[in-house]
């Protein structure tokens, strides 16, 4: 199946863990994205990368690391994690340009207790 | 004050009848808006795509309108169907964004269909 898919789907953790969130697509687009949809159900962008390289990098903590290995995959690493950091986290990806259409992943429910 | 702002926050419609999203965007200069379906538990999904200089796009049983001057869009749902059960987001493109793909999204509206 060609899509964006994310690892792993739901994630349950305590205060000050680290965890990190997978997402690869092979759609072949370039550029790839980090969102946060919280409980009001907005999505906001966090991290944008195109062929490896951050163009989007909003006001996020820095406990917040994306990684991009490769223009396929882009991780979400998240440190000493926090009770207002549960939210559904999703990854998309798309090709570079404002009117491209973004496709999402299924999204990673992250319940921090 | 967001802005992209949807209204109704949420509505529920008879199967079969038709219903009329609104969206109402501050975002200036614009490079296109977009309508995004989400199904509880998935991701969104994109609907149409209009660049400022279009007027009206349609999906299937989806038709989205756009209204630049009044800067307001619309997504009409003919014939609704139980699976149009779902949130549906208005998203614009900002101009200034340029070429990093950067959107901004409403709050979603979400419809009920009851058979």
């Amino acid at each position: 199946d060609t899509a964006v898919s994310q690892t792993p789907k739901y994630l349950v953790t305590q205060m000050g863990n680290d965890k990190s969130i997978k997402c690869e697509q092979n759609l072949g687009h370039d550029t790839m994205y980090w969102y946060k949809q919280d409980s009001k159900k907005f999505l906001k962008i966090m991290f944008s990368y195109n062929n490896k390289e951050l163009i989007i990098n909003e006001t996020v903590p820095n406990r917040f690391s994306p990684k991009s290995p490769d223009k396929a995959h882009l991780n979400l690493h998240i440190n000493s994690l926090e009770l207002g950091d549960s939210a559904v986290y999703f990854c998309a990806s798309s090709f570079p340009g404002r009117n491209y259409e973004q496709y999402f992943g299924p999204g990673t429910r992250l319940t921090v207790t | 004050k967001n802005q992209v702002e949807q209204s109704p926050q949420s509505l529920i419609i008879l199967e079969g009848k038709n219903c009329t999203l609104q969206c109402n965007y501050t975002v200036s200069p614009f490079s296109n808006l977009r309508w995004y379906k989400q199904d509880t538990g998935r991701g969104p999904v994109s609907l149409t795509i209009m660049t400022f200089s279009e007027n009206t796009k349609s999906n299937g049983r989806y038709t989205a309108t756009l209204d630049a001057d009044t800067k307001q869009s619309s997504l009409h749902i003919t014939a609704s169907q139980l699976s149009d059960s779902a949130s549906y987001i208005c998203v614009v493109s900002p101009l200034v964004s340029s070429n990093t793909g950067k959107l901004i999204f409403g709050q979603g509206t979400t419809l009920q269909v009851k058979p």
